[in-house]
């Protein structure tokens, strides 16, 4: 099983600053088969990044991943109000998939 | 347009059976694999298993195997997701989600379900 270790748990900002959230595997996620999801409260999780390093249909620009191997991080460059939410990663690179613990973006 | 609806809430009690099911639309249901997820209150994600709906092939989460079955009925576009003796534990809300691409194994989830709220309780 490949486990995935977000970093950090909790992370405190304010509007229009920038977010660096941290995913690392325990062994290497093949084919960069990495995903980022979004959850607000009451709402189920929305896809953000595939692969990666690819927005998903209608996500903004702002948002974007990078990384391989091990080490993989999502990017928001200027955090809107509507951003803050929980994050989390995702590996689907073998057949058991599994998921981070989860990233909460807060309002500082 | 593409969406996944879900069946609604449930309340049950320890040891009863349930299914609950998750309706395909707006695209080819038998093309793209179906995954559920589990979300027990205040948690994160947790993958449960998948489904191809084209032959009803399935893999499983060690976590979850023999615990739940995942089944589907390609006639009527729609998946489940069934326990045959339900626990306090399994209190929780269940997603169902498709796989991005068209016969893709491996693949990011791009559609979620509005996730269905299970209560286990005596």
């Amino acid at each position: 099983e490949i486990v995935l270790t977000q970093s950090p748990g909790t992370l405190s900002l304010s509007p229009g600053e920038r977010a660096t959230l941290s995913c690392r595997a325990s062994q290497s996620v093949s084919s960069s088969y990495l995903a980022w999801y979004q959850q607000k409260p009451g709402q189920a999780p929305r896809l953000l990044i595939y692969g990666a390093s690819s927005r998903a249909t209608g996500i903004p620009d702002r948002f974007s991943g990078s990384g391989s191997g091990t080490d993989f991080t999502l990017t928001i460059s200027r955090l809107e109000p509507e951003d803050f939410a929980v994050y989390y990663c995702q590996q689907y690179g073998s057949s058991l998939v599994t998921f981070g613990q989860g990233t909460k973006l807060e309002i500082k | 347009e593409v969406q996944l609806v879900q069946s609604g809430a449930e309340v049950k009690k320890p040891g009863e059976s349930l299914r609950i099911s998750c309706k395909g639309s707006g695209y080819s249901f038998t093309s793209y694999w179906i995954s559920w997820v589990r979300q027990m209150p205040g948690k994160g994600l947790e993958w449960m298993g998948r489904i191809d709906p084209s032959d009803s092939y399935t893999n499983y989460s060690p976590s979850f195997q023999g615990h739940v079955t995942i089944s589907a009925d390609k006639s009527i576009s729609t998946a489940y997701l069934q326990w045959s003796s339900l626990k306090a534990s399994d209190t929780a809300m269940y997603y169902c989600a498709r796989l991005a691409s068209s016969g893709s194994f491996n693949d990011a989830f791009d559609i979620w379900g509005q996730g269905t709220m299970v209560t286990v309780s005596s």
